[in-house]
């Protein structure tokens, strides 16, 4: 079945700096990717997606690029705020089912 | 706007005891999944189901059912709850029929074993 990796678990950033969260996954079938935005002690919330049939999204200060053919696929903040500290989960999802794998997460933090 | 609601947000229980998890949801989705959430380990799935009295093994069903007799609703069951089942226990629902589409969450609620 799908695995996905994501690094690093922890990363520290100074506010106005970008922030980098890789993933990678093994079922190359693997076609949607979205990433989830969970701040403490709340829901799991999506806040960028990408589908196998391109290779960068951009949405204001978030944007997601995809490698298929390294099977990797990386979150990128720029100008990093407060409100940008959360953990953030990558998934992976086949066509076939809905089932989403998600990794382990990466908790942001952003310093002042 | 999409609403997944948890009947609980924090529920303690005995070890032993059977416990009910119930998930809502209003807007007519296909899909609901059942996930825990521990430090470290990121999302894993215990159950999912695509329709009415339809139900499908995530990664880790050991120690629970499900029960989905209404589109609307989907429960998570542990029949004799045990320490290890300590955790946070989020349920989603995604739109579409068996289209891969976007996860929306309910608030979880923590569930403590003792």
């Amino acid at each position: 079945g799908e695995n996905v990796e994501q690094h690093p678990s922890t990363l520290s950033v100074q506010e106005g700096d970008s922030a980098v969260i890789k993933c990678t996954y093994s079922d190359s079938a693997s076609n949607y990717f979205p990433w989830y935005k969970q701040e403490l002690g709340k829901r799991p919330q999506l806040i960028i997606d990408i589908r196998s049939n391109v290779g960068e999204k951009k949405d204001q200060r978030i944007a997601v690029t995809l490698n298929k053919t390294a099977k990797h696929f990386s979150l990128h903040i720029t100008e990093t705020q407060p409100e940008d500290s959360a953990v953030y989960f990558c998934a992976a999802s086949l066509n076939r089912d809905d089932k989403i794998i998600f990794g382990k997460g990466t908790r942001l933090h952003i310093l002042p | 706007d999409v609403k997944v609601t948890q009947s609980s947000r924090y529920l303690v229980k005995r070890t032993g005891e059977k416990v009910f998890l119930e998930c809502v949801q209003d807007m007519d989705h296909e899909n609901m999944f059942w996930y825990r959430q521990d430090p470290g380990l990121g999302l894993r799935l215990i159950y999912f189901s695509y329709d009415v009295k339809m139900k499908e093994k995530g990664d880790i069903p050991e120690g629970y059912s499900v029960s989905r007799e209404k589109k609307e609703r989907f429960s998570l069951i542990l029949e004799s709850a045990s320490t290890n089942q300590t955790s946070m226990y989020l349920c989603a629902s995604s739109g579409g029929l068996r289209t891969t589409d976007t996860q929306y969450f309910g608030p979880g609620t923590r569930l403590t074993v003792l």
